[in-house]
This record gives C-alpha cells, structure tokens and sequence, in this order.
C-alpha cells in the first residue's frame, strides 16, 4: 500500500514563486490535513479538511491555499512564497474523527522547501 | 499558552535500558486523546501509541507504555529496553476534543540510545 504520498520531497523556490504541494492517499481517509514542521517548534497545523468539497483553517494559514475536490487528493498552494516559508511540510490523513476518535493520522515522508 | 509541553530538548539512554520521555497537557475538555509519534532522521512520522482521556488503563503497545496520570496532565512516553534504532525525535500531540482530527504537538524531544 502506498499510504500517504507527498510530492516533490524537495523544492527550492525563489520569493514571491507560487507552487503546489501535492498529496494523495489510497486508504480511503476522510480526513486529510497539512501541518509544517519547524525546529524548536514542532509540527502546526496549516489547513485541513473533513471531506470532499469541505476545507478549514488551522493555526497557521496565512499564504497557504487548499482545496478538496476528491477524497484521495489534497493540495497545499504557496501563492507568493516567502522566506519564512522554508520548512518541512507534511500531508497527514485518517479515518473520520467522528466515528474513529482514537484512530491516529498517517503522515506522507515530508517535503522539504527552501524559499531563497 | 502552551497547550502540550515536552521539557527535554534532549536526552541519552544506555541500549537496553528504560527510558522516560516526559509529556504536559493542558486543556479544560474533558475528552481528549494524546498521541506520540517517532520521527527518525529520515524524516518520516511514526505512529506509537495512543491514550484517550476516558481510558482506565495506560496504553501499551510492545516496549512503549504510556505513563497517564490524569489529575497532573501528563502522558509520559516509557520506552522499555531501548534499542539503537530508538534513537530519534519523539513527539507527543493532543487532540482536544472528541470529533476533531486536528493534532496539536509538543516541540518533541531528542533521544540518543548509546550502544
């Protein structure tokens, strides 16, 4: 099974580039997520989403789009990148947290970006 | 204010022997859950162990055990007879809440397991 599958896993931009971090799971989650990771500061949630058609902000949003068109996919969009971008980003899915509360997410490998 | 704290930046253990890594939660919701993931130098997140508020026992999942004592808020991740592949960052998250998936994480803590 492939899980989680994050690409690219590296990706160097250059301030005010846009791109597109792309996600997809095949375990048929309803809940995907975004979360960036930064030393000394642990992982923050960026966007989620419960369901096809249905996203949310988390805690750290601003410069990020998401959308949710099916329920395998779900892509992380840097509009105008800026430095303070540069982190390690993780798509995350699972089970719906309405019926499986206890169940854990699963994390795709991580895509490093450094925004010059 | 901070939601879940791990106090140990860092931390070594002597292969084969017990470790503690600690975990502080704070939150008013009386259902929650706690989680701890270990994410080794290649990057990728690993699923432990997983403890719901409402639990009456601590979680144990192979060496991992999880030390819940609720009335301190603290989820303290034991690892039993650590091995070298153990080394690694531990994180614990918090869901706060019963019907959201959203994880809020700790600044993970830093385990080297000396041979």
């Amino acid at each position: 099974n492939a899980g989680v599958t994050q690409t690219p896993k590296f990706q160097v931009l250059k301030t005010g580039q846009s791109m597109t971090l792309q996600c997809a799971q095949d375990m048929n989650h309803e809940y995907m997520s975004w979360y960036r990771q930064d030393p000394g500061m642990g992982l923050r949630l960026i966007h989620y989403s419960v369901g096809a058609g249905i996203t949310d902000q988390g805690e750290v949003p601003n410069g990020y789009n998401v959308s949710r068109s099916t329920t395998e996919d779900f892509p992380l969009r840097l509009l105008s990148a800026a430095p303070s971008q540069t982190s390690v980003y993780f798509c995350a899915s699972k089970f719906s947290p309405q019926t499986f509360p206890s169940s854990p997410l699963h994390f795709g490998n991580g895509t490093r970006l450094t925004v010059t | 204010a901070q939601k879940i704290t791990q106090t140990q930046p860092g931390m070594f253990v002597q292969e084969k022997e017990a470790v503690t890594l600690d975990c502080t939660y704070d939150t008013s919701d009386p259902s929650y859950g706690l989680f701890w993931y270990k994410q080794p130098s290649s990057g990728e997140m690993i699923f432990l162990i997983y403890q719901g508020s409402y639990d009456q026992q601590n979680a144990t999942e192979g060496r991992y055990s999880l030390n819940f004592q609720k009335a301190r808020k603290s989820a303290n991740l034991v690892i039993s007879a650590s091995q070298l592949g153990d080394s690694a960052m531990y994180f614990c998250a918090m869901r706060e809440g019963r019907n959201t998936g959203k994880l809020i994480f700790g600044q993970g803590t830093t385990l080297q397991v000396k041979p």
